[in-house]
């Protein structure tokens, strides 16, 4: 079983609509949380980080359950320009975990 | 301030050859990263250098090896490649280790093994 989870989709959603992912990771050691946004053949980029109380930045939202062991990110009002792949990633013993990412498309 | 940046951008190799990938680091980073990510897949740690020492290793096998300078930028070097060391190798630095402080990724060497 791999470290962090997540449905590789893809997601193909209408422009405006709501759309959430979920990732799940195995080890409770893991100690920090985050998103990362990748564009097609670009380096992944910080999308927000992830707080057990949850967070929010403009039109997306993450939460942690740590009891559950999952992450989730939810974006509302969605634009062409959030087509890409979000990696969901823990921080383990100083480095990153990353799961193999979900790939959204989101459709005119 | 200056980002990371990664050379060479785009490598062809044949099988067998070796390969030294360059990251330079964020200015006051003296954490560097090294991950590789094949096709469809997630980037996969391979190990990770502060101040000069290895602090941290992936399940790579030992051909993969890395130094930092007392600069903190880096190299990652392969040796005997094979065909499935083709991916997008990225190199992330931060300032401490620990992850807490963030992570600033370059944009990455595709290597090519043929």
């Amino acid at each position: 079983r791999k470290e962090v989870e997540q449905d590789p989709g893809p997601f193909n959603v209408p422009e405006g609509a709501t759309v959430a992912f979920n990732c799940t990771y195995s080890n409770s050691a893991s100690q920090s949380f985050f998103w990362y946004r990748q564009d097609c053949r670009k380096e992944p980029k910080l999308l927000m980080s992830v707080y057990s109380s949850g967070n929010e930045d403009g039109r997306f939202t993450a939460q942690l359950n740590r009891a559950s062991q999952y992450i989730s990110l939810l974006i509302r009002d969605s634009k062409l320009s959030d087509s890409a792949t979000y990696l969901c990633a823990v921080i383990r013993d100083d480095k990153i975990i990353f799961g193999k990412g979900t790939r959204l498309h989101i459709l005119p | 301030e200056t980002g990371v940046t990664q050379s060479p951008t785009h490598l062809i190799k044949t099988r067998g050859q070796q390969v030294t990938l360059r990251c330079s680091s964020q200015s006051g980073h003296n954490t560097v990263s090294w991950y590789q990510q094949a096709l469809g897949q997630g980037p996969q740690f391979i190990f990770q250098y502060y101040r000069e020492e290895e602090n941290g290793r992936g399940n790579f096998p030992p051909r993969f090896s890395g130094l930092q300078f007392p600069n903190y930028s880096s190299e990652l070097n392969v040796n005997a490649l094979e065909l499935d060391d083709s991916a997008l190798y990225l190199c992330a630095s931060s300032r401490q280790t620990g992850g807490f402080y963030g992570y600033t990724f370059g944009s990455g060497t595709r290597l090519t093994v043929v």
